[in-house]
């Protein structure tokens, strides 16, 4: 069974402090790694998809990267703006796998 | 680019009746999407996948005949609870695919609905 698998469940930073999300999944014939932001009452907002291992993206103070079981999103000198829930998902079909997501807290 | 609406973005209904949620892609053309639900603290779960034109398919343990999906046209999908009861109350989220060759679905903002 296709599985993503997100950790930590919550993290708490301060601003400024620079840390990593994890995503690791089990999935067979793998259609892209994806990465979406949810605020609380809000539909998720597209981050980035990763489609093979090695390959990075940027994006502000967020860089996703992909290995063969994993995705990291890392986020650098985080601010309290960047407080809100990331998902990550495969795309292992036409539909969307997610994980449970991490809650980001960054405190001024 | 890659605008998806819905609306209501709220809506309260008693149980007993039914309530319809429109998705509708602003700015491109979706021949696929899809309908997902949010229980408070959860991640999203896939309900049903909705193709323009024919008969939406259901993940397992969905009832179709409770949750109807209609995908009339390329930038409108529907989704209408029926019957709704307490327990159906949740967020109700829908996504489109561009369609451009890659798997990136846009969501749209959420409906919460509450039965009461």
């Amino acid at each position: 069974e296709d599985q993503v698998t997100q950790s930590p469940e919550a993290l708490r930073l301060q601003e400024g402090e620079s840390s990593s999300l994890n995503c690791s999944y089990t999935v067979s014939g793998l259609r892209g790694l994806f990465w979406y932001r949810q605020d609380p009452g809000k539909g998720p907002e597209f981050l980035f998809t990763l489609y093979s291992a090695g390959e990075e993206k940027e994006k502000e103070r967020l860089k996703a990267t992909l290995t063969k079981k994993e995705s990291f999103l890392h986020i650098t000198a985080p601010k309290p703006e960047d407080s809100a829930t990331y998902l990550c998902a495969d795309g292992a079909g036409t539909a969307l796998i997610f994980g449970k997501g991490t809650t980001l807290s960054v405190s001024s | 680019g890659a605008v998806v609406s819905q609306h209501p973005s709220w809506v309260i209904c008693k149980s007993g009746t039914s309530v319809k949620i429109e998705c509708r892609s602003l700015d491109f053309q979706a021949t696929t999407m899809f309908w997902y639900r949010q229980f408070p603290k959860q991640s999203l779960m896939l309900m049903a996948t909705s193709n323009e034109g024919s008969k939406a398919t259901y993940e397992q343990g969905v009832e179709k005949d409770k949750f109807l999906i209609n995908h009339a046209s390329l930038t409108l999908s529907t989704l209408t609870v029926t019957s709704a009861h307490p327990e159906d109350s949740s967020f109700y989220i829908c996504s489109a695919n561009t369609g451009t060759g890659t798997y990136e679905q846009y969501f749209g903002p959420g409906t919460r609905l509450t039965v009461t």
